[in-house]
This record gives C-alpha cells, sequence and structure tokens, in this order.
C-alpha cells in the first residue's frame, strides 16, 4: 500500500460539472501539496497546506489532519483543466515530498 | 524572471553509457530537489540540496546515481553506466530554504533520458 492514496486514477467528465480528487495518507504530515501536470510534462504547484481550506480560483483544496485525508475541488470545469492531479505530503522537517500515483483528469467540451 | 531550466530536454544513450542531466534553479533559490517519474509512474525523490550540500539522498536507487551542485546554483545529476530502467522523466525543483515545510516548489520541463 503506498503512503499517499489518491482517487480516482482516472476521471473523465462534462464540461461544467463539479469535480472532486481526493487524497489519503497514512503517517501524519507537516504539509500538503496539490500539484498539476500538464499534458506536456510541465508541473506546477497548486496549493500547499496543513489545515482547513484553500481557494483559488474555480480550485479549492480542502484537508482534515484527524481523519488524513484532503480534497481538491474544481468547480465549473472546463476542458483546459484537463490534466494530471498529483498530491504530495511532507514530513515533519523533511524537505523532500512523498508523491500519490496521480488522478488524470479529462473535461470533455 | 526565468523559471527552472534543465538540460538536455531529452538525451538518448545507449546501455552502458554514462550521461550527464542539468539543473538550472530560480536565482535565490537555496533549495533544490531531484525527482524521476517513469512511464505511467508517480513521482520518486532521489535527492535534496539545501545550498551546495545534500542532507537528503535517501532516494538515490544506487551508487551509479550522484550528483553535485556548485555556486548555490546549477546542479548535476550523473547516472553512471546507464540501463535500461534508469528511462524515465528526471525532473528538477528549486524553492525558497525557509526553514519550514510550506515553501513552494517551482520544478523544471525536465529532462526525457531514454536508455537503449
Amino acid at each position: 500500500k503506498n503512503e499517499v492514496e489518491q482517487s480516482p486514477q482516472n476521471l473523465t467528465a462534462q464540461e461544467g460539472e463539479f469535480i472532486t480528487i481526493n487524497c489519503s495518507y497514512s503517517v501524519g504530515i507537516s504539509a500538503l501539496h496539490w500539484l498539476q501536470q500538464h499534458p506536456g510534462g510541465g508541473i506546477v504547484s497548486l496549493f500547499m497546506l496543513s489545515s482547513g481550506k484553500k481557494k483559488h480560483g474555480r480550485l479549492i483544496a480542502t484537508i482534515n489532519i484527524q481523519e488524513k485525508h484532503s480534497s481538491l475541488h474544481i468547480t465549473a470545469s472546463h476542458p483546459r483543466d484537463s490534466a494530471v492531479y498529483i498530491c504530495a505530503v511532507r514530513h515533519g522537517g523533511a524537505q523532500k515530498l512523498v508523491f500519490g500515483q496521480g488522478t488524470r483528469l479529462t473535461i470533455n467540451p | 524572471g526565468a523559471g527552472v531550466s534543465q538540460s538536455p530536454s531529452n538525451k538518448v544513450t545507449e546501455k552502458g553509457k554514462d550521461v550527464e542531466l542539468r539543473c538550472d534553479p530560480i536565482s535565490g533559490h537555496t533549495a533544490l530537489y531531484w525527482y524521476r517519474q517513469r512511464l505511467g509512474q508517480g513521482l520518486e525523490f532521489l535527492i535534496y540540496f539545501q545550498g551546495n550540500s545534500a542532507p537528503d539522498k535517501s532516494g538515490l536507487p544506487s551508487d551509479r546515481f550522484s550528483a553535485e551542485r556548485t555556486g548555490e546554483s546549477v546542479s548535476t545529476l550523473t547516472i553512471q553506466r546507464t540501463q535500461q530502467e534508469d528511462s524515465a522523466v528526471y525532473l528538477c525543483a528549486s524553492s525558497r530554504y525557509s526553514g519550514t515545510p510550506y515553501n513552494e516548489q517551482f520544478f523544471g520541463p525536465g529532462t526525457r533520458l531514454t536508455v537503449l
């Protein structure tokens, strides 16, 4: 079992739908990151959070430390949101990230 | 300002040859990371630099892999005697070191290594 588990692995939806991607981890963390990997391979950091909720445009990230779970939501999804979304965690003072396997999201027009 | 750059963007080599991959981090970023992504798999941590020293090299898969960083800037990842299982995209990231876990990492475009 991976330390960081994402679900679903693949998600296809229609434009406009509300999207939820889940991330669960097994060991206590100091921070959780959500990353976006574009079809061309480039990776962009979306959020870093250690508690509560953050919002940026149509993206919302939440984390529940007690349940060791985070969700990434996309409202009013658009085909340009199609990408792989990756959850990654940091433990204690360590700098390295431990990654989930990613969720491939496809938004059809 | 310029982002993280990596070179070459693609490298094809024969099994047994040595390769060097280069990363130029964002200016002023003291932390630098190397990751690997094999085809169809998730990202794996390889090594982390703070300045020119590497306090965490726990992800290097074998002693054929080494990395160095000079001038708190450019880093080189060297793979000796390459094997086919080394084929992957090698990604570099950099961040300001703030002494907390909350520093954002900025990723380079990666080097796609193919070992024939």
